[in-house]
C-alpha cells in the first residue's frame, strides 16, 4: 500500500536551517509529482512546493521562494525540503503529498506530517 | 492567485441529518476541484476530485457537485466519523495550488 513517511522536524531558532525528508513506498515513486503542504497550528492548509517526477519542474509558494529548496532522490524513493532562513511564521506541520496526475492535479495520498517549530 | 472561500466556517448538524458545505472560487476552476477531510491529529484524506468523483473507498453518502466557481459537498446522512474539518482545493490554475480555509463540521 502507498505510504509516505515524513521526518526531520524539530525545534529551531529563527534564521536557522532544517531539512525534511519524505520516504515513499508502495508505488513507483519516480513516476509521480510530489508536493509539500504545510499547516500552521490551528490553521488551514498551505501549498509550499512541488517537484516533477524527474526534478525538471520545480515550483514554490511566494512565502518560501528563495528560502526553501525541494529535491528528490528517485534511487532512494525520497523527496526532501531544505528550509533555510527560517522564520516563526514557518512553524507548521509539514506534509508531503503525492499528486495523482502530472502537474495540475489533486493529491491522492498524504503522509502523517512532521512538526517544525521556529522559536527563540 | 485563485482564492477559495468556504462557508460556513462551522456547521452544526445532528447525526443522521444531511450536511451541505460550500466552496466558492474567485475565478473559474472548471471542474478542477477536490475535497479533503481532516480529523484532529491526522493528515488530510482525499474525498472527491474532479468536483464530483468519489475517491477510492469513500462512502456513497459523500457527493460533490458544481463547476466553474460554485461547488458543494453534501454528506447525505451524517455518521459519527464524519465530524471533521473539510477543505476544498483548486488545481486549475497553479502555482499556487490553493485551499479554502476549511469548514468545521461539528455535532449538534
Amino acid at each position: 500500500q502507498v505510504q509516505l513517511v515524513e521526518s526531520g522536524g524539530g525545534v529551531v531558532q529563527p534564521g536557522m536551517s532544517l531539512r525534511l525528508s519524505c520516504a515513499a513506498s508502495g508505488f513507483p515513486f519516480s513516476g509521480y509529482v510530489m508536493h509539500w503542504v504545510r499547516q500552521a497550528p490551528g490553521k488551514g492548509l498551505e501549498w509550499v512546493s512541488l517537484i516533477s517526477f524527474d526534478g525538471s519542474d520545480i515550483y514554490y509558494a511566494d512565502s518560501v521562494q528563495g528560502r526553501f529548496t525541494i529535491s528528490r532522490d528517485n534511487s532512494k524513493n525520497t523527496v526532501y525540503l531544505q528550509m533555510s532562513s527560517l522564520r516563526p511564521e514557518d512553524t507548521a506541520v509539514y506534509y508531503c503529498a503525492r499528486e495523482r496526475g502530472y502537474l495540475g492535479s489533486f493529491f491522492d495520498y498524504w503522509g502523517q506530517g512532521t512538526l517544525v517549530t521556529v522559536s527563540s | 492567485e485563485i482564492v477559495m472561500t468556504q462557508s460556513p466556517a462551522t456547521l452544526s448538524v445532528s447525526p443522521g441529518e444531511r450536511a451541505t458545505l460550500s466552496c466558492r472560487a474567485s475565478q473559474s476552476v472548471s471542474s478542477n476541484l477536490a475535497w479533503y477531510q481532516q480529523k484532529p491529529g491526522q493528515a488530510p484524506r482525499l474525498l472527491i476530485y474532479g468536483a464530483s468523483t468519489r475517491a477510492t473507498g469513500i462512502p456513497a453518502r459523500f457527493s460533490g457537485s458544481g463547476s466553474g466557481t460554485e461547488f458543494t459537498l453534501t454528506i447525505s446522512s451524517l455518521q459519527s466519523e464524519d465530524f471533521a474539518v473539510y477543505y476544498c482545493q483548486q488545481y486549475e490554475d497553479w502555482p499556487p495550488y490553493t485551499f479554502g480555509q476549511g469548514t468545521k463540521l461539528e455535532i449538534k
